[in-house]
């Protein structure tokens, strides 16, 4: 499977704490997204690094990419309450269509 | 703007019945992507159009799915029959001209449950 597997599956931290959230996959890619999805909801877009990228920004979120380890991190910083959520990693692979595999997610517990 | 649109928000209805599933995509997105939500199965893309045609349709699970873009502010998931392991969300995605592998934009979801 191409499948991206989050690791680990459930974490659960207090609030201000910092998360981190990795990702592996299995064939070479042109980009990594990392999706959050709140009980009930549909997937909300977070981040996107390329192939050729190795860490970027955004506001508390923190994302590397190991091409040569195939892996890839989220860290939230400074997390809170609201950060509860369900994460997603997508892997866009070269030379294929243009789908997105999804992970099966890890479920991130903010305790106040 | 108002985001992906999908109806119903929740389905219930009994094994054999047909059941539709509606999406609106965003205004100028080219791209549309219908996928479903298990536990034990995860996020699992069904099939995807470009500019309302259809590009791969190889995660229908079978002939009882079928899918049709017939202009680019709407789209529909048809199952018929339905079958109690069809239970499950529903989601619909859109996508922006900016380029293929960019990144998705999904609606609420459609839970269907199917006794």
């Amino acid at each position: 499977s191409q499948q991206g597997e989050e690791d680990p599956q459930a974490l659960s931290i207090q609030e201000g704490e910092n998360a981190t959230m990795n990702c592996s996959y299995k064939t070479s890619i042109n980009n990594l997204q990392w999706y959050r999805q709140n009980s009930g909801r549909g997937l909300v877009h977070l981040i996107l690094i390329r192939s050729n990228e190795r860490e970027k920004h955004s506001g508390r979120l923190r994302v590397t990419l190991d091409t040569s380890k195939k892996s890839s991190s989220l860290l939230i910083t400074a997390s809170r309450a609201a950060d509860t959520a369900s994460y997603f990693c997508a892997t866009a692979y070269q030379g294929g269509s243009e789908k997105l595999v999804f992970g099966k997610g890890m479920k991130l517990t903010v305790n106040p | 703007d108002a985001g992906v649109i999908q109806s119903p928000r929740h389905e219930v209805t009994e094994m054999g019945q047909e059941v539709t599933l509606r999406c609106k995509p965003i205004s100028g997105h080219n791209s549309l992507f219908w996928y479903r939500q298990t536990m034990m199965r995860g996020l699992e893309l069904l099939i995807y159009f470009n500019n309302n045609v259809p590009i791969d349709d190889s995660g229908m699970p079978e002939d009882r799915f079928s899918a049709k873009m017939p202009n680019a502010s709407f789209s529909t998931l048809k199952i018929q029959p339905s079958e109690p392991r069809d239970s499950a969300v529903y989601f619909c995605a859109s996508r922006p001209k900016t380029g293929a592998w960019g990144e998705q934009y999904f609606g609420p979801g459609t839970r269907l449950t199917v006794t």
